[in-house]
């Protein structure tokens, strides 16, 4: 059975610092990994994918995977009130997605 | 595209009652999934399914049923619903499945059952 876990926070962090958010994982066959993103009282969307180990950026995120660790974090720079939100992660591969908890972003002004 | 469309968006349930959650797409997704999420807890996935006519249980299926007649509508049926019911759920479709399997969420049904 796959697990997921997350440090469910609350992760508190000023404007402008480096939100840095982690995820361990079992099934060593998981290959690629999804971030979400979900506002309280909204349902989650898509913020990341990644499927290679290393970093891959988009805008002010950067995903990071380390297969051989089963880990794989989420840096926010230059964080925003904005991005004050739950996130979640979830491995791909066959079968379903199986979510972590996610971790509460709390961005202060 | 509307994408993911869920009604209703709350309901209030009394012990014993039964109610469908309707779920529908328009993006011509194979996959789609009925979750739950408990206040402060990740996803739990009830049923999925492959396509019409194709069905199969999650993680938590037990107090509900579904069924698959067309590519875009995916209703999830509570019968004898109960207190530990209550939740949020969440329909979601995806075009792959698999390594790539990127899910487009609804907007969720809020369900209280008293």
């Amino acid at each position: 059975q796959k697990e997921v876990e997350q440090n469910s926070g609350p992760l508190s962090v000023p404007e402008g610092a480096i939100a840095s958010l982690n995820c361990t994982y079992s099934d060593r066959g998981s290959q690629s990994f999804f971030w979400y993103r979900q506002y309280s009282g909204k349902s989650p969307e898509l913020i990341m994918f990644i499927y290679s180990n290393g970093d891959k950026e988009d805008g002010r995120f950067t995903a990071q995977l380390n297969k051989a660790s089963q880990y794989v974090s989420l840096l926010i720079r230059d964080s925003q009130p904005s991005d004050s939100a739950t996130y979640l992660c979830a491995p791909g591969g066959q079968g379903n997605l199986i979510f972590g908890k996610g971790t509460k972003l709390s961005v202060k002004p | 595209n509307a994408g993911v469309t869920q009604t209703p968006k709350f309901r209030i349930l009394k012990i014993g009652q039964s109610m469908t959650l309707q779920c529908t797409q328009d993006m011509n997704h194979n996959y789609m999934y009925w979750y739950r999420q408990d206040p402060g807890m990740g996803l739990k996935l009830i049923y999925y399914s492959v396509g019409a006519g194709i069905t199969d249980k999650g993680e938590v299926p037990n107090g509900y049923n579904v069924s698959r007649s067309t590519t875009e509508d995916f209703p999830l049926r509570l019968e004898l619903a109960a207190p530990s019911q209550t939740s949020v759920y969440f329909c979601a479709s995806s075009y792959r499945a698999g390594d790539y399997n990127e899910q487009f969420f609804g907007p969720g049904t809020r369900l209280t059952v008293l």
